[in-house]
């Protein structure tokens, strides 16, 4: 597509209910990225995938998190259990990483705000 | 640890004043640097970025960074600005030695132009 596409926009979740955000990015983006924004702040890394593979998942903040890639286009980042402290946008950025290494532009999506009563 | 800080987090602005926001980071190696700014409603966008050569680097709608090495500074700048130009402003950083480009963001700073 021409850009990186996210849904839902927005999200409310009653607390310990499971979540499912999803990923499109542009074609031919080898690299995705997942951020998550709280109120006020800037983004913090989640995690990122290179394809299929997912290279780092240092930013997932617990065992609750959990992003898949599988055919190395199309991601999602599930929540289970959501809690009051997962309210955020979660941002999905993808780049031509192989293309040009370190030299890396994001593309962003517009995000999907989640919100966890 | 790598980190980036953005020296204001509200700046309050009339139309044709000159805009100057503040960013340091906080890192051990080589790095690449951006700007992004997010506008009420839409999704973050690069505004400009640095690699390498002249540290003067010039972006788009009239916006223009000067990065200076020694004080670890990439500082965004322009000569007068627009109502239009009323957004949220990212400072970011990543490694040139991580071939995948984790980014690291400062907290952003609220522009305000007002007519």
């Amino acid at each position: 597509g021409a850009g990186v596409s996210q849904s839902p926009r927005y999200k409310v979740a009653k607390r310990g209910q499971d979540v499912a955000l999803r990923c499109d990015p542009i074609s031919g983006h080898v690299s995705l990225f997942w951020y998550q924004q709280a109120l006020g702040q800037g983004p913090e890394f989640l995690t990122y995938f290179q394809n299929e593979a997912q290279l780092d998942k240092s930013g997932l903040p617990s065992d609750r998190f959990f992003a898949e890639r599988p055919e190395g286009s199309v991601s999602t980042l599930k929540i289970q259990r959501t809690q009051q402290e997962d309210s955020a946008v979660y941002l999905c950025a993808s780049s031509l990483a192989r293309v040009t290494p370190g030299l890396n532009v994001l593309t962003f999506g517009a995000g999907s705000r989640l919100t966890v009563l | 640890a790598q980190s980036v800080s953005q020296h204001n987090h509200h700046v309050i602005l009339s139309e044709a004043a000159s805009l100057e926001l503040g960013c340091n980071y906080s890192y051990g190696g080589t790095v690449n640097l951006f700007w992004y700014v997010q506008y009420p409603g839409q999704h973050l966008q690069l505004l400009l970025k640095y690699f390498s050569g002249d540290p003067l680097v010039k972006g788009i709608k009239g916006f223009e960074a000067e990065f200076i090495k020694s004080k670890f500074s990439f500082n965004l700048r322009k000569p007068s600005v627009q109502w239009s130009d009323t957004a949220e402003y990212f400072c970011a950083v990543n490694d040139k030695a991580d071939s995948w480009g984790k980014f690291q963001f400062g907290a952003g700073t609220q522009v305000v132009v007002t007519p």
